[in-house]
């Protein structure tokens, strides 16, 4: 069975740091692309970032580009967020999801950026 | 990376057919077959409905299929059923190599 449980979030004040966290099973887990996507309280969804299998290609939203780095360990069958500067706009729960087409989903990890 | 237009709401009886669009201009959803359409139920994770403009992956009904137009997909929930309510999301791939989502569109079963 596929599982995708993110961790890693919490309150943070304005302009701190924070890492998430998504372990993955039940697949193959280097041989797809990653994604993390947000989604806002009460908004819809944004895609934040991917990364390929290797971790060679990686894009971002222009909203993080430059704060927010995405990478994963393949032996540990792990992705990773970590973002940089948050703003109170970063404030949304974070959801892996595995490949391109985002077939599976984790539950998400609510992140807080607040003073 | 403007997000891509979709209705905020459609509603139908059940056992109707609804259809919820998703525009964007020809470096997102008219440049590419890598549309995507998601559902979500209130507090749940987004579920893939449809994949590359119409592809359904195994355990989706068959009453949701997708198409695309020009710039404008489509998702087509036919057979309406009152678990079907819930928000729906479209993305694409750009030509920036990114995604992008739409705004999302609820849908009431009256």
């Amino acid at each position: 069975e596929v599982q995708l449980v993110e961790s890693g979030g919490g309150l943070v004040q304005p302009g701190g740091s924070l890492r998430l966290s998504c372990a993955a099973s039940g697949f193959t887990f280097s041989s797809y692309w990653m994604s993390w996507v947000r989604q806002a309280p009460g908004k819809g969804l944004e895609w934040v970032a991917n990364i390929k299998q290797d971790g060679s290609e990686k894009y971002y939203v222009d909203s993080v580009k430059g704060r927010f780095t995405i990478s994963r360990d393949n032996a540990k069958n792990s992705l990773y967020l970590q973002m940089n500067s948050l703003r109170a706009e970063d404030t949304a729960v974070y959801y892996c999801a595995r490949g391109l087409q985002r077939d599976y989903w984790g539950q998400g990890t609510l992140v807080t950026v607040s003073s | 990376q403007s997000a891509l237009t979709q209705p905020a709401s459609v509603s139908g009886s059940p056992g109707q057919s609804i259809t919820i669009s998703c525009t964007g201009t020809s470096s997102d959803v008219g440049g590419y077959n890598y549309v995507s359409w998601y559902q979500q139920h209130p507090g749940k994770a987004p579920k893939l409905m449809i994949y590359d403009v119409s592809k359904r992956p195994s355990g989706v009904s068959n009453r949701f299929s997708g198409s695309k137009s020009g710039n404008t997909a489509s998702l087509t929930i036919s057979g309406l059923q009152a678990e079907d309510e819930a928000d729906y999301y479209c993305s694409s791939y750009t030509s920036s190599s990114t995604w992008v989502f739409g705004g999302g569109t609820k849908l009431t079963v009256l």
